[in-house]
Order: C-alpha cells, then structure tokens, then sequence
C-alpha cells in the first residue's frame, strides 16, 4: 500500500459527458502526476500539478484538466468524454526534490460507452 | 518514435532461474530510471529506481543502468510465480517529474 488513494475505483460514462476522478496524496508528498494507461500500454502522462499550479503536461487536449488544493489532493478533470478515453487513470504522488519516486495509487478504471 | 522501448514478451523462465528484462530510452537528457512491476488488472507497484551507472541490488532485484548505451535492464534472481506479472521501464525526462514508460514487458515464471 502506498498511501496514495483514488475514487471512484470503476466509472462507466456515455460519450459526450464529463467526468471528475479524485487523488490524495500520499503524506509528506506534494506532487501529483496524472497518468492514462490504455490496455496492453505503459502509463502516458497527462500532467503534474505541484503547489496548485499545473508543472507540465503531456500530449493531451485541454478538455483534460485538473485541480491540486491545499492538502495536495487532486482532480482529473475529463469534459466531452469520447470512446478512446476509456482507460485506466493513474495518480501518481511524489516529493518534487530528490528522491524523485513515484507511488502510484490503486487507479480508476473509465469505461466510455 | 517510443522514448523508451521495452520487448513486450511474455518473457518465460522455470522456478528458481535468473529473469532478465531490458529497456533501452531515447532521451540522452534522462536522469532518473525505474522499475514497476504491475500485476494484471492492478496500479504499477515501484520495486527499483537507480539514477547513476553500474548496478543497484535491492534484495533478489537488481537494476543495471549504462549511460552511455541508453540501457537499463533488471535482473531477478531465484524467479518466483508470484513475480509472475508486467514489468514497466520509465525514465525521468524533462525539468520536471514526468515518467515516461515503456509498454512492459510480461515475465511469466513457472514452476
């Protein structure tokens, strides 16, 4: 268990909608990387929030969007949700200083219909 | 072009033998290396990270990185079934903490 926690665990959604995922941090972190991982692929970033800023992003388009709070906790944002979408996301939290490990939570599998 | 590469396998060894992965990266700019290892239907799990060359050894892991060839590979020694699963490369690319992964590398060992 790394600490790192996310809901839903499952989501099913028909195409066009739009979707919240949520991450907590794992204690003592205070960067969360967002990840989509399609089946039979590696993880993709999407991006990473430190400080409640948004620290860098990955080839997606801005209907991805996110939040990181006070406490480090964060949300995946998804609007006009499309077939390819469906996946498994990934939050990744990490101390943004050396070591510069990251533990990943347990996921949520979106399934677009 | 895939930044990292990884042969997808399934990597087959018997109980108890020596399971070898490999990963090759693109970015000569990458700092930082990991493994995790991902069972199915399960979040990548991180077993290894190693950041300067020569070999780091974590019980019956031990992760191999080489600048200068863009090579990183991980060794298990005394293979289990239970290290049966997907075993994802990822390096460190960029200014930031962004991982970039291969797409595994499925190690299937039997009894």
């Amino acid at each position: 268990e790394t600490g790192v926690t996310q809901s839903p665990t499952h989501l099913i959604k028909t195409r066009g909608q739009q979707v919240t995922l949520r991450c907590s941090s794992q204690s003592g972190h205070n960067t969360v990387s967002w990840y989509q991982q399609a089946l039979g692929q590696g993880p993709q970033f999407i991006f990473q929030y430190y400080r409640e800023e948004e620290n860098g992003r990955g080839n997606f388009p801005p209907r991805f969007s996110g939040l990181q709070f006070p406490n480090y906790s964060s949300e995946l944002n998804v609007n006009a949700l499309e077939l390819d979408d469906s996946a498994l996301y990934l939050c990744a939290s990490s101390f943004q200083t050396l070591p510069d490990e990251q533990y990943f939570g347990p996921g949520t599998r979106l399934t677009v219909t | 072009q895939k930044e990292v590469e990884q042969n997808s396998g399934p990597l087959s060894v018997p109980e108890g033998a020596i399971a070898s992965l490999n990963c090759t990266y693109s970015d000569r700019g990458s700092q930082s290396f990991f493994w995790y290892r991902q069972y199915s239907g399960k979040s990548p799990e991180l077993i290894m990270s190693i950041y300067s060359n020569g070999d780091k050894e974590d019980g019956r892991f031990t992760a191999q990185l080489n600048k200068a060839s863009q090579y990183v590979s991980l060794l298990i020694r005394d293979s289990q079934p239970s290290d049966s699963a997907t075993y994802l490369c990822a390096s460190r690319s960029g200014g930031y903490n962004k991982l970039i992964f291969g797409a595994g590398t499925r190690l299937a060992v039997h009894p």
